[in-house]
């Protein structure tokens, strides 16, 4: 079984500030990450993913993120924050073993951008 | 290439009746997984169907149910809906290999009454 831990449930930041938000997991297993982000009255959008190799991925819109397997942490990160990126993120981790379609996601952390 | 449509977008239901949401996949993917947005539970796996099997079940109870037809296209049915029923049903579809990327749609509200 896995389980998601994401640390902040609201991050305020302002207007071109960097912001990272921490995602810890818990697993018995090797697992694939994932970073997704929704905007109101959407569904998800993948920001990136990590299968395997190099552990600092990139995604869309300049996020990143960085996968520390010591830690069991996946911690989305973007250097510059624009008005636009206020959403909800989601981490969510799948077993890597199986092709199992089931993803365990965080609670969302709700990252707001101010002026 | 369309994305993941859902049916409806908006329901409303009272207790007890039972409801059927309806979800299409990319053209090609085969995979196609539901999932229960509350703001309470957060985001909750219900099932995942490929090729027309079920092949994971999350911890629901056997109120929710769904189905896979021959063309990849997926639905869910809630019978004797309860208060807490009240969710964004989300689907996601996939080629179905484990790293594979997730597409979800826009997902159906449903509110119970």
């Amino acid at each position: 079984a896995q389980s998601v831990t994401q640390l902040d449930s609201q991050v305020p930041v302002f207007e071109e500030a960097p912001v990272e938000l921490r995602c810890n997991y818990s697993s018995s297993v090797s697992v694939y990450l994932f970073w997704y982000v929704q905007y109101p009255n959407q569904g998800l959008q993948l920001l990136l993913k990590y299968l395997s190799g190099s552990t600092l991925v990139k995604g869309i819109n300049g996020f990143e993120a960085e996968f520390n397997k010591s830690q069991t942490s996946f911690h989305l990160r973007k250097p510059s924050v624009h008005i636009s990126d206020t959403a909800e993120y989601f981490c969510a981790v799948r077993d890597s073993n199986t092709n199992a379609g089931k993803s365990t996601f965080g609670d969302g952390t709700t990252l707001t951008v101010k002026p | 290439k369309a994305g993941v449509t859902q049916t409806p977008r908006y329901l409303i239901k009272t207790r007890g009746q039972q409801v059927t949401l309806s979800c299409s996949p990319i053209s090609g993917h085969r995979s196609v997984s539901w999932y229960q947005q509350t703001p309470g539970q957060g985001l909750q796996f219900l099932f995942e169907y490929f090729s027309e099997t079920q092949r994971n079940k999350g911890n629901f109870p056997g109120r929710f149910s769904g189905r896979q037809f021959s063309n990849s296209r997926s639905e869910m049915n809630v019978s004797t809906l309860e208060l807490g029923d009240s969710a964004l049903y989300l689907c996601a579809s996939s080629l179905g290999g484990g790293g594979n990327i997730q597409y979800f749609g826009a997902g159906t509200r449903l509110s119970v009454l």
